[in-house]
């Protein structure tokens, strides 16, 4: 039974490009959320995804966006790096309709360097 | 606004001594969970414990174990007999008990366990 894959590991830019993350939810979840890590931080809520459409939204500006795709994997988009955008991004999964609301299970990460 | 604070930043002990993380929150929700997650150096989240803000009662779950206090808004866990194993940054997080998790964490404290 996989759990949460993202991809890439680790990922180098430079301010001002654009850049886009992947996440796989664990199987049988139909509810992706991305959350932004920063050094020595706890990690910031940036969006949901559920059933295609953004359920909830973090306190981010609009150059990050995000999609999901009909087999419930997702993409978190991110324009116009700055600096302050590198961080562990880390993607969370779980059954949205679940009323019992299981905890989230939580990926590896992707570590996003701006340089 | 929901705000988790967790005032110990770094926690050194030697192993088999026991370790109280504090965790306090703030909320204006009458039903909530609290969580706590471990990260080890890989970057993962690993759930630990989650608990409805309905249930106050104490939980043990072999060498850990949680407090929970309403009144005093806290949620603090303890490791019995540390080992080397349980060095990792812990994470304290609140959400709603709504389908969809929108979790908020604190900063984390690091224990650091020696042998």
């Amino acid at each position: 039974d996989a759990g949460v894959t993202q991809s890439p590991t680790h990922l180098i830019k430079t301010r001002g490009q654009q850049v886009t993350l992947r996440c796989s939810p664990k199987s049988g979840h139909d509810t992706v959320s991305w959350y932004q890590q920063a050094l020595g931080q706890g990690p910031q809520f940036i969006f949901q995804y559920y059933e295609e459409e953004e359920r909830q939204r973090g306190n981010f500006p609009d150059r990050f966006s995000g999609h999901q795709f009909p087999n419930y994997s997702s993409e978190l988009n991110v324009n116009a790096l700055l600096l302050g955008d590198s961080a562990l991004y880390l993607c969370a999964s779980s059954l949205g309709a679940d009323r019992d609301n299981q905890p989230q299970h939580f990926g590896d990460g992707t570590r996003l360097s701006i340089l | 606004a929901q705000k988790v604070t967790q005032a110990q930043t770094e926690i050194s002990v030697v192993e088999k001594e026991d370790v109280t993380l504090d965790c306090v929150y703030e909320t204006r929700d009458t039903t909530y969970y609290l969580f706590w997650y471990k990260q080890p150096p890989s970057g993962e989240l690993v759930f630990l414990i989650r608990r409805n803000s309905f249930d106050e009662q104490n939980e043990i779950s072999g060498r850990y174990s949680w407090n929970f206090q309403k009144s005093t808004s806290s949620f603090n866990f303890t490791i019995t007999a540390s080992q080397v194993v349980d060095s990792a940054v812990y994470f304290c997080a609140l959400s709603d008990i709504t389908g969809f998790q929108k979790l908020v964490f604190g900063t984390g404290t690091r224990l650091l366990v020696s042998p």
